[in-house]
C-alpha cells in the first residue's frame, strides 16, 4: 500500500512565476491538507480539501489556491511567487483524525 | 487562538538512555486531539503517537509514551531506550476536531549520541 506521494521532490522558480504541486493520498483517505514549512519552523496549515471542496483555510493569501480531484488527489497552486514562498510544502491525507504526511516538495524561489 | 509551545529547542541523549520532551498548549475546547510527529533529515513527517483529550489513560507506542495532564494543558513525550535512529526533529501538534487542521509547535531537535 503506497503512502502519501508528492511531486515534484524539489523545484526552483523565479519570483513572479506560478507553480503547481501535486499530492496523491494514502489509499482509503478522502481528505487532503496542505502545509507550508519554512526552514527551522513547524508546518503552517494552508488549507484542506474534502469532497472536492475547500473545507478549511489557514492564514494564507489568495495567491495560494488548490483543487481536489474525484480520485481524492490534490494540487496546490501558488501564483506570483515571492521569495518568502521558499519552503517545504507538505501534503497530508486522512480519513478521520490521523493525518499521514508525504515526503514534501522543496520549493526555492530565486 | 490556540497555541502550541515547545520550550526546548534541542535535547541530547545517549543511546539506551531516556529523554523527555515537553509541550504545552492553550485552548478553550473541551475535546481535542494531541500528536507527536517525528521529522528526520529525510523530511518525512512520521506520526509517533496520538492522544484523545477525553481519554485519561496515557498513550504508549513501544518505546514512546506520553504524560498527558489535561488540567495543566501539558503533553510530554518520553523516549525510552533511545536509539540512533531516533535522531530527528520532534513536533507536538494539536487538533480541535477530528477532521481539522493540525497546529504545530516550533519543534525540538533530538540528537542521540553513541
Amino acid at each position: 500500500d503506497a503512502g502519501v506521494t508528492q511531486s515534484p521532490t524539489h523545484l526552483i522558480k523565479t519570483r513572479g512565476q506560478q507553480v503547481t504541486l501535486r499530492c496523491s493520498p494514502k489509499s482509503g483517505h478522502d481528505t487532503v491538507s496542505w502545509y507550508q514549512q519554512a526552514l527551522g519552523q513547524g508546518p503552517q496549515f494552508i488549507f484542506q480539501y474534502y469532497e472536492e471542496e475547500e473545507r478549511q483555510r489557514g492564514n494564507f493569501p489568495d495567491r495560494f489556491s488548490g483543487h481536489q480531484f474525484p480520485n481524492y488527489s490534490s494540487e496546490l497552486n501558488v501564483n506570483a511567487l515571492w521569495l518568502g514562498d521558499s519552503a517545504l510544502y507538505l501534503c497530508a491525507s486522512s480519513r478521520r483524525d490521523e493525518q499521514y504526511f508525504g515526503p514534501g516538495t522543496r520549493l526555492t524561489v530565486t | 487562538a490556540q497555541t502550541v509551545t515547545q520550550s526546548q529547542p534541542e535535547m541530547s541523549v545517549q543511546e539506551a538512555e531516556t529523554v523527555t520532551l515537553s509541550c504545552t498548549y492553550d485552548t478553550s475546547e473541551s475535546n481535542y486531539y494531541l500528536f507527536w510527529y517525528k521529522q528526520p533529515p529525510s523530511r518525512q513527517m512520521i506520526l509517533v503517537i496520538r492522544q484523545e483529550a477525553y481519554k485519561q489513560q496515557n498513550a504508549t507506542e513501544n518505546r514512546f509514551s506520553v504524560n498527558f495532564q489535561k488540567a495543566a494543558k501539558s503533553f510530554s513525550l518520553k523516549i525510552s531506550d533511545s536509539q540512533l535512529g531516533d535522531t530527528a526533529m520532534y513536533f507536538c501538534a494539536f487538533m480541535t476536531d477530528s477532521w481539522g487542521k493540525l497546529q504545530f509547535g516550533a519543534g525540538t531537535q533530538v540528537v542521540v549520541t553513541p
